[in-house]
């Protein structure tokens, strides 16, 4: 089975950038995905195909994808930021998540 | 606007199915232009994908849940649905449903959630 590593934890100051990794084989050849999840709430989607953001998602979202890391980088992180953060990939017919990041902004 | 909504009972017996249902509002579970999926979340825990089903009623399964997993789509209901058999204490979780933009290739991502729905496995 494909897996996806992701730090368990992130630390940022307020305005500072944060970059979360995603790592798995080969990964920067398939698309990547990214979510924020705050407590209590559903996941949303931030990033989509390695670097696009839906709309209403703020610019300073932007991942890549290369060789086996995928990166969200959030630039000027606000305390709103403070989240669980999941990557996702589709591999051999299936959904993978990993494991998930929480980003705390102090 | 589209939205998504679980439902289905909070509470399930070991060994017996647990079954939920998502309603789609606000637009056509039939377009083509859309998969529709099911997430789970133990609680503290991270997120795992159950299967997801096109309007045709082509499904695709996470193979760890495969032989206990079935979605189904009712397309006069504008609803899909998830069975799940033999439940133990370890299917306890968050239940989201979740559309995904027609995938191509291994671009397969959810843009849109349901609240989702706590079922608890406990006799």
């Amino acid at each position: 089975s494909y897996d996806l590593t992701q730090p368990p934890s992130v630390s940022v100051s307020p305005g500072q950038t944060a970059s979360i990794t995603c790592s798995g084989d080969k990964l920067g050849g398939k698309y990547a995905c990214w979510y924020q999840q705050k407590p209590g709430q559903s996941p949303v989607l931030v990033i989509y195909q390695d670097n696009k953001r839906p709309s209403g998602i703020p610019e300073r979202f932007s991942g890549s994808n290369s060789g086996n890391t995928a990166t969200l980088t959030i630039s000027g992180t606000q305390a709103m930021d403070e989240a669980d953060y999941y990557c996702q990939a589709w591999d051999t017919s299936t959904v993978v998540f990993g494991g998930g990041t929480k980003l705390t902004v102090l | 606007q589209l939205q998504l909504q679980e439902s289905g009972p909070g509470l399930v017996k070991p060994s017996e199915t647990l079954s939920l249902t998502c309603t789609v509002s606000g637009g056509s579970i039939s377009s083509s232009s859309y998969y529709w999926g099911w997430v789970r979340q133990p609680p503290g825990k991270g997120l795992e994908w159950i299967g997801s089903i096109y309007y045709s009623g082509s499904t695709y399964y996470n193979p760890s849940l495969k032989s206990r997993v079935t979605i189904s789509v009712d397309t006069s209901k504008n609803q899909f649905s998830l069975k799940l058999t033999s439940v133990t204490a370890a299917d306890t979780a968050v239940y989201y449903c979740a559309r995904l933009p027609s995938p191509t290739g291994s671009n397969w991502y959810f843009d849109l959630w349901g609240r989702g729905t706590l079922v608890t496995v406990s006799s």
